[in-house]
């Protein structure tokens, strides 16, 4: 069965400070897809990455890094040096092969607040 | 390039009555897909269109449809509007890229600002 579990549900930190978000999947697929969305208070879902099962590279893009892990099934979500922009819903999601992209599982979501 | 246009933004029905939602997407995107957002469940999906053809469907009722059209416009329609209806609906839409499992990328979705159904 496919699921994405978002550990932490709120999370708040002080302005600058480091911040990971939590991303374990469930997937019996061996190609599959995996997203991060940001969910600003407006309720538009802002694309901000996606991986695909065969490249476990990390990627970093400016203050935001990822780390992507096949052996714990694990996408985990860094925001370096926050600030209070980054303020949002942010949800995991993951989109199996054999669903040829249309459907994505999210997870529950981490509400970030980031204080001034 | 315009976005995923949802209409309408905010709409109030009672129970019992329908409801249908509009989705235009990206030009040139063929793939249109929705989602219900509530507090408790989530977000979850719905179905996906694809070409004018059911692609995907979630675990919702029949109260659920949705349909697309030539132009890749897609409507969505839920009758007998229940209060547990009420909630954010979106619509995302997508370039395919690749086919099944030998893509090397799963087209990107590209979310509209939802519209918001609340049930009296």
């Amino acid at each position: 069965a496919q699921k994405v579990t978002q550990a932490q549900t709120e999370i708040s930190v002080v302005e600058k400070e480091d911040v990971t978000l939590d991303c374990v999947y469930e997937t019996r697929d061996t190609t599959y897809y995996l997203f991060w969305y940001k969910q600003p208070p407006s309720g538009e879902l802002v694309f901000l990455i996606r991986r695909n099962s065969f490249d476990e590279q990390n990627e970093i893009s400016g203050r935001y890094s990822w780390n992507f892990q096949k052996s714990t099934s694990s996408f985990n979500f860094t925001i370096t040096a926050s600030q209070v922009v980054d303020s949002a819903v942010y949800f995991c999601a993951l989109s199996e092969a054999q669903n040829q992209g249309g459907k994505l599982i999210f997870g529950q979501g981490t509400e970030l607040s980031v204080k001034p | 390039k315009a976005g995923v246009t949802q209409t309408p933004r905010y709409l109030i029905k009672t129970r019992g009555q329908q409801v249908t939602l509009s989705c235009s997407p990206i030009s040139g995107h063929r793939s249109v897909s929705w989602y219900q957002q509530t507090p408790g469940q989530g977000l979850q999906f719905l179905f996906e269109y694809f070409s004018e053809t059911q692609r995907n469907k979630g675990n919702f009722p029949g109260r659920f449809s949705g349909r697309q059209f030539s132009n890749s416009r897609s409507e969505m329609n839920v009758s007998t509007l229940e209060l547990g209806d009420s909630a954010l609906y979106l619509c995302a839409s997508s370039l395919q890229v690749g086919i099944g499992r030998l893509a090397g990328i799963s087209g990107e979705l590209f979310f509209g600002e939802g519209s918001r159904l609340t049930v009296l």
